[in-house]
């Protein structure tokens, strides 16, 4: 079984730019997460998206924004880009919406924004 | 809100060597609770999962952890390193609560393995 596939690997933007990352999850997964790490500040959650619906979202401002297709593939978007923006962006699916679902993670988007 | 911490952010062990990795969590009921490891240039891949059935879990690698509920502790170890345990290590909490499912990362752990 094919795991987390995200697109492209590697992304190089510069400010002002908007960006669209991709995401598909294992076959069968419902669930997708989105997170963000940088060396700063660690790993945060951005969203979470369950049979197309936004279940829940993280701390971060408007620009960040995410969608789920009826085949549970993902996409996040990034308006406007920032510096700041620059970051490891990890995607992760899991089968169910359980609390103790185990999730998978992909290689991620590593985006530079110049 | 559930949080976590790792103490130490890097943790150096010669191979053969026991492996300890510090995680406290703060949370008003006992959360599930993760250990995930992340080699250089890839993805997180869980090692191993608290959610309550039992207070000492195995995961892949001959890793394990404890649950201690009194220390509000859940450190990783491992009796032997090797080599190919060197990566970062991140504990993570999620609430039991359904509308809490994010998943809140520590500032993970680098672990060097000396030969």
């Amino acid at each position: 079984k094919a795991g987390v596939t995200q697109t492209p690997r590697y992304l190089i933007k510069t400010r002002g730019q908007q960006v669209t990352l991709s995401c598909s999850p294992i076959s069968g997964h419902r669930s997708v997460s989105w997170y963000q790490q940088t060396p700063g500040q660690g790993l945060q959650f951005l969203f979470e998206y369950f049979s197309e619906t936004q279940r829940n979202k993280g701390n971060f401002p408007g620009r960040f924004s995410g969608r789920q297709f009826s085949n549970s593939r993902s996409e996040m978007n990034v308006s406007t880009l920032e510096l700041g923006d620059s970051a490891l962006y990890l995607c992760a699916s899991s089968a169910g919406a359980g609390a103790a679902e185990k999730l998978f993670f992909g290689s991620g988007t590593q985006l530079s924004v110049l | 809100a559930q949080s976590v911490t790792q103490l130490g952010s890097h943790v150096s062990v010669s191979e053969g060597a026991l492996v300890l990795l510090r995680c406290n969590y703060s949370s008003s009921v006992p959360p599930y609770l993760f250990w995930y490891v992340q080699y250089p240039n890839q993805g997180l891949q869980l090692l191993l999962k608290y959610t309550s059935a039992a207070t000492l879990v195995k995961g892949i690698n001959g890793f394990e952890a404890e649950f201690k509920k009194s220390e509000t502790s859940f450190h990783l170890t491992k009796p032997s390193a090797h080599m190919s345990d060197a990566a970062e290590y991140f504990c993570a909490v999620r609430g039991r609560d359904t509308g809490r499912r994010a998943l809140t990362f520590g500032s993970g752990t680098r672990l060097q393995v000396q030969p």
